[in-house]
């Protein structure tokens, strides 16, 4: 089936520094990966869309600049969280759009990245 | 807008009983379902979803979702918890077509007692 691997799976760095996640799909090609925030005991919220080749559509609230998305290939997109503050601390979720059986578009998710900013 | 909503945050269940939790979506046409559980720490891995078809549909580990239209609900329903099955569960709908970003529910946290 597929599979959507995140690297790392958990980060701690420093206030201040620039931390890149990257989500992969490693057995399909994915023209679309969205990102997804989940504080602890909360739900996942959708910070933007990433789409193969441009840029990435963020959502409202969500700073494009601080949260950074490369989408360079059909089967690599990266977050990467610039100067990162305790605040940004969360688990940050990839999913991948691929067809799945009967040609249905279907969602595969990340095991996630927890990030903790010290 | 579409949303989603749990009314429940935390339900406990005693192994062996049957279970059901809530789900109520806001959505102008036919949504595309989705429930996802959530293990402490982990991804999301996808129970069962409604595409279309049929409105009783079976997932994964013996659980089933009904989607009732006139209701505006999706309710998850296991005839026979198992201790394994405590975790988190969300309750998610994609609009336009399937494979667009999902809106989640807040989550249920399922405990289960001995």
């Amino acid at each position: 089936g597929a599979v959507v691997s995140q690297h790392p799976s958990w980060v701690i760095c420093k206030s201040g520094t620039s931390v890149k996640i990257e989500c992969r799909s490693l057995d399909f090609q994915a023209t679309t990966m969205f990102w997804y925030r989940q504080f602890p005991k909360q739900s996942l919220m959708l910070m933007a869309t990433s789409n193969e080749g441009s840029k990435a559509t963020y959502e409202q609230g969500v700073e494009k600049d601080k949260f950074l998305i490369n989408h360079a290939s059909l089967t690599l997109s990266t977050l990467t969280v610039t100067s990162a503050h305790p605040e940004d601390s969360s688990f940050y979720i990839c999913s991948a759009r691929h067809t799945g059986l009967a040609g249905a578009n279907v969602l595969t998710f990340g095991a996630g990245s927890r990030l903790t900013v010290l | 807008a579409q949303s989603v909503t749990q009314p429940d945050i935390h339900i406990t269940v005693s192994e062996g009983a049957s279970l059901e939790l809530r789900c109520n979506y806001s959505y102008g046409a036919t949504p595309y379902l989705f429930w996802y559980v959530q293990s402490p720490g982990q991804g999301l891995q996808l129970l069962l979803k409604y595409f279309s078809g049929d409105t009783l549909v079976q997932g994964i580990k013996g659980f089933e979702a009904e989607f009732k239209r006139s209701q505006s609900s999706f309710n998850l329903r296991k005839p026979s918890v198992h201790w394994s099955d405590a975790a988190e569960y969300f309750c998610a709908v994609g609009a336009g077509q399937a494979g667009t970003a999902l809106i989640f529910g807040k989550g249920t946290t399922l405990s289960v007692s001995s």
